[in-house]
């Protein structure tokens, strides 16, 4: 089955600054890989997603660029701000839906 | 419309007692998911329907799992009897067909004493 891994496990960042998460899988077959948002005592919710197809896809603040040869895909999130602390989760889906084990985002004003 | 709708919200059981968790999807939605979620595991699938039809449980930890969907607005999980171990945080989420974007509800916290 597909396995999702997912890094760094924590980041802290500066308000204004960049961040960057990366997840690799291993199933070649999945075709579409979201980025969901989890804020504390809530579901995680989707901010973006992208499909096998396309190798960018951008959103204001928030890009997704994928690399099906390398099995990688990462979350850009630009001009970052305390309200984006949270915690992320990659997945990648082609039967079913296998997350990454998320990542721990905290922007410091 | 007004999302994924879990109940309850949190649940303090003794172990050995059984716990039913609800979930009612999105209207219209064919899929429907059960996570798990925990600090030390993450996001696990446990199980998910496609028009009401269990197709894969192999995320189910062991036979004291059971999950049902009678009807396209309406599934449980139930845990009996429950344990300690089972204390996390569950999910219910649904999609529709003709999308992949699952729909989290808020999840159910279960503390098992």
């Amino acid at each position: 089955g597909e396995n999702v891994e997912q890094h760094p496990s924590t980041l802290s960042v500066q308000e204004g600054d960049s961040a960057v998460i990366k997840c690799t899988y291993s199933d070649s077959a999945s075709n579409y890989f979201p980025w969901y948002k989890q804020e504390l005592g809530k579901g995680p919710q989707l901010i973006i997603d992208i499909r096998s197809n396309v190798g960018e896809k951008k959103d204001q603040r928030i890009a997704v660029t994928l690399n099906k040869t390398a099995k990688h895909f990462s979350l850009h999130i630009t001009e970052t701000q305390p309200e984006d602390s949270a915690v992320y989760f990659c997945a990648a889906r082609e039967e079913d839906m296998r997350f990454g084990a998320g990542t721990r985002l905290t922007v410091k004003p | 419309d007004a999302g994924v709708i879990q109940s309850p919200r949190h649940e303090v059981t003794e172990m050995g007692q059984e716990v039913t968790l609800r979930c009612k999807p999105i209207s219209g939605h064919d899929y429907l998911f059960w996570y798990r979620q925990t600090m030390m595991r993450g996001l696990e699938l446990l199980i998910y329907f496609n028009n009401n039809v269990p197709i894969d449980d192999s995320g189910m930890p062991e036979d004291r799992f059971s999950a049902k969907m009678p009807n396209a607005s309406f599934s449980t999980l139930k845990i009996q009897p429950s344990e300690p171990r089972d204390s996390a945080v569950y999910f219910c989420a649904s999609t529709g067909t003709a999308s992949n974007e699952q729909f989290f509800g808020p999840g159910t916290r279960l503390t098992v004493l």
